[in-house]
C-alpha cells in the first residue's frame, strides 16, 4: 500500500445525479494532486493542492469541484457529468507541491463510469 | 506544451533478458524526470528518478539513462521476470511547482 487510499473504488452515476470521490493521506505530505486517465490517454493532471490551497486549476470543467479541508484529506465533488468524464480518478500526494523533484504517491483511484 | 512519447505497442521478451523501454520528448529539456510502473487496476508506483545533470541512475535491476541532447529516456530492466510485467510510464517535470506531464506508458509483458 502507498498510504493513500480513496473510495469509493467503483462508481456508477446517471448525468443528473450528484457524487463525492474521497481521497486521504497517510504520509504526512503537504500537496495533492488530482488526475484523470482515460483509455490510451495520458494521467492528466486537474488540480493541485498545495498546504490546503489550490495552485492549479488545469482549465477543468466546472461539474468537476474539488476541496481540500485539511492536508490530508481531498474531495472531488461531481455533478451532471457526461460519458466522456468516464475514467479512472487517481489522487496523489507529495511532501511539498512548490517545489521540483518530489515523488508522487498514487492511491488505487476509482473507476468512475457515467451513463 | 511539452510532448512525450513512449512506445504504445506492447512489448513483449522471453524472461531474463533486458527489456528497454523509451522516453522521447520535444520541446525543453526538463530539470527532471521520473519513471513509474503501473499495473492494471491501481494507480502508479515511483520507480526512479534522473535529474538533467545526470547521465544515468541505477537502483536494482533497474537502470535509467537520460540524453538532453536526444530529447530521451531510456528504462532498462536487467533479467526480466514474469513478475516486470506492467506498463511503464515516463513523467517530465514542467515547472511551475511539482508539475509532471505523464506519457501514455508503454506495456511490458515478460514471458516464460
Amino acid at each position: 500500500e502507498t498510504g493513500v487510499t480513496q473510495t469509493p473504488r467503483h462508481l456508477v452515476m446517471g448525468m443528473t445525479n450528484k457524487k463525492s470521490l474521497k481521497c486521504e493521506q497517510h504520509l504526512g505530505h503537504n500537496a495533492m494532486y488530482w488526475y484523470k486517465q482515460s483509455a490510451k490517454k495520458p494521467l492528466e493532471l486537474m488540480f493541485v493542492y498545495n498546504f490546503k490551497e489550490q495552485t492549479e486549476n488545469n482549465s477543468v470543467p466546472s461539474r468537476f469541484s474539488p476541496e481540500c479541508p485539511n492536508s490530508s484529506h481531498l474531495f472531488l465533488h461531481l455533478h451532471t457529468l457526461q460519458p466522456e468524464d468516464s475514467a479512472l480518478y487517481l489522487c496523489a500526494s507529495s511532501q511539498d507541491g512548490a517545489g521540483g523533484g518530489d515523488t508522487q504517491y498514487f492511491g488505487p483511484g476509482t473507476r468512475l463510469t457515467v451513463l | 506544451s511539452q510532448k512525450i512519447e513512449q512506445n504504445s505497442e506492447a512489448l513483449n521478451i522471453q524472461e531474463g533478458k533486458t527489456a528497454t523501454l523509451t522516453c522521447n520528448y520535444t520541446n525543453y529539456s526538463p530539470a527532471y524526470l521520473q519513471w513509474y510502473r503501473q499495473d492494471p487496476g491501481r494507480g502508479p508506483v515511483f520507480l526512479l528518478l534522473i535529474r538533467e545533470n545526470e547521465k544515468e541512475k541505477r537502483k536494482e535491476r533497474l537502470k535509467v539513462t537520460f540524453d538532453t541532447t536526444l530529447k530521451q529516456s531510456l528504462f532498462h530492466i536487467t533479467a526480466s521476470q514474469p513478475a516486470d510485467s506492467a506498463t511503464y510510464l515516463c513523467a517530465l517535470f514542467t515547472g511551475g511547482g511539482n508539475k509532471l506531464t505523464f506519457g501514455t506508458g508503454t506495456q511490458l509483458k515478460v514471458e516464460l
